[in-house]
């Protein structure tokens, strides 16, 4: 069964960049899509973007110009950068696996604040 | 891209049926037969519970279902149970790579 774990910074500065890794075991990232989806306290959930696993990646069009997603094969990972972050970023940040979001890592709640 | 609209809430009693909308456009739901359900627990990660509009991942119950009309999509929960109480999302692919949530719909179970 594939698994998903996220991990960084559980707090940012504003204007500064979020990054989050999630690291896949029980599977080959080399396979599937790969997404980030987030979820702003007791609201509901965004999706950021999503990369397959060779590399050419989809944003949403509202985070398009901030956002940047990578994959990384020899470490089974993927990795998330948001750039210039306000308050309106913080939020539970889920990375997601499968061509139906199929597995979802537990989400790590991540804070914009000086 | 605009986010899909749902209930924000539905209620039914133990052993009764529900069913949650899920309202989209022509250029999401109403063209692309790519719409997928998840629950949520308080504090837990969603669940896929549906996908590609009617089907059920491995392990769900067929008391979850699916199905969708235009550009409306609906989730039924048959046998309504406690542990079915939750917020469900539905998500739909909106062309270009590009997917979209519903802002979700909390299901109390009476």
């Amino acid at each position: 069964q594939v698994q998903l774990q996220e991990s960084g910074p559980g707090l940012v500065k504003p204007s500064e960049t979020l990054s989050l890794t999630c690291t896949v075991s029980g599977g080959s990232i080399s396979g599937y899509y790969w997404t980030w989806i987030r979820q702003p306290p007791g609201k509901g959930l965004e999706w950021i973007g999503y990369i397959p696993y060779t590399g050419s990646a989809n944003y949403s069009p509202s985070l398009k110009s901030r956002v940047t997603i990578s994959v990384d094969t020899s470490k089974n990972q993927f990795s998330l950068k948001l750039s210039s972050v306000t308050a309106a970023d913080t939020a539970v940040y889920y990375c997601v696996g499968g061509y139906n979001f199929d597995y979802w890592g537990q989400g790590t709640l991540v804070t914009v604040s000086s | 891209q605009s986010a899909l609209t749902q209930p924000a809430s539905v209620s039914g009693s133990p052993g009764q049926s529900i069913t949650m909308s899920c309202t989209g456009t022509s250029s999401d739901v109403g063209t692309y037969n790519f719409v997928s359900w998840y629950q949520q627990h308080p504090g837990k990660a969603p669940k896929l519970m549906i996908y590609d509009v009617t089907k059920r991942p491995s392990g769900i119950s067929n008391r979850f279902s699916g199905s969708k009309s235009g550009n409306t999509a609906s989730l039924t929960i048959s046998g309504l149970q406690a542990e079915d109480e939750a917020d469900y999302f539905c998500c739909s692919y909106a062309g270009s790579g590009f997917w979209v949530f519903g802002g979700g719909t909390k299901l109390t179970v009476l």
